[in-house]
């Protein structure tokens, strides 16, 4: 168990639907990174928030979209699904956002768009 | 187009067999990760290293990366059931923030 949580862990839904996915992150980590994975693309860095404020962004696309709260907790909100968006979703997180540090991740939230 | 590629990208061996897989990039990373992903689970962390030429070993396994810090190795000695999993290389760019990409992964299954 690596202490961040993710709900829910399975989502089924249609396209053009829009969706939340849940991270809690480790006790005490201030970063929480979002990634996407899938079968012929691998795992693919989305966008990293750092104490509340958006960090780095990745391969997220216009209709993804991210927060991190003020209990540090996120969300990754998608809209206006396709079926290409059916993937597992990741949220990691760490202690600090811009040294090395290490990632934990979460268990994943597979999304399924029919 | 992969920034990091990694091969094979499936192996299937014997328990007690030798195997090694590759992590190799055309950029320099600060830093270079290995991961073991089970299913159902996200990627556990196994070993950083961050010096050219560095080698590291965890019990079975070792690390090794590249003089140049672009390419990476892992190799397993004697490979158990319980080594079956995807391991994702990933590397790492600083300066600012940290920048982590991740290769395609390896999917290896030691079978009985």
């Amino acid at each position: 168990d690596s202490g961040v949580t993710q709900t829910p862990k399975h989502l089924i839904t249609a396209t053009g639907q829009r969706v939340t996915l849940r991270c809690s992150p480790r006790s005490g980590d201030l970063s929480v990174y979002w990634y996407q994975q899938s079968l012929d693309q691998g795992l693919q860095f989305l966008i990293q928030y750092y104490n509340g404020e958006e960090r780095a962004k990745g391969n997220i696309l216009e209709r993804f979209s991210a927060q991190q709260f003020p209990d540090l907790h996120s969300e990754l909100n998608l809209s206006s699904l396709e079926l290409g968006d059916s993937a597992l979703y990741f949220c990691a997180s760490s202690v600090a956002g811009g040294s090395i540090s290490e990632q934990f991740f979460g268990p994943g939230t597979r999304l399924t768009v029919l | 187009t992969q920034l990091l590629e990694q091969s094979p990208q499936f192996l299937s061996i014997q328990e007690g067999e030798n195997l090694t897989v590759y992590c190799n990039s055309s950029s320099v990373f600060s830093s270079l990760q290995w991961y073991r992903q089970e299913p159902g689970e996200g990627p556990v962390l196994l070993v950083t290293v961050v010096t050219g030429g560095e080698v590291k070993k965890l019990k079975r396994l070792t690390f090794q990366f590249g003089d140049a810090r672009k390419d990476s190795s892992l190799h397993i000695t004697a490979a158990q059931p319980g080594d079956t999993g995807l391991y994702l290389c990933a590397g790492v760019r600083s300066g600012g923030y940290q920048k982590v990409t991740f290769g395609i992964g390896t999917k290896l299954q030691v079978i009985p």
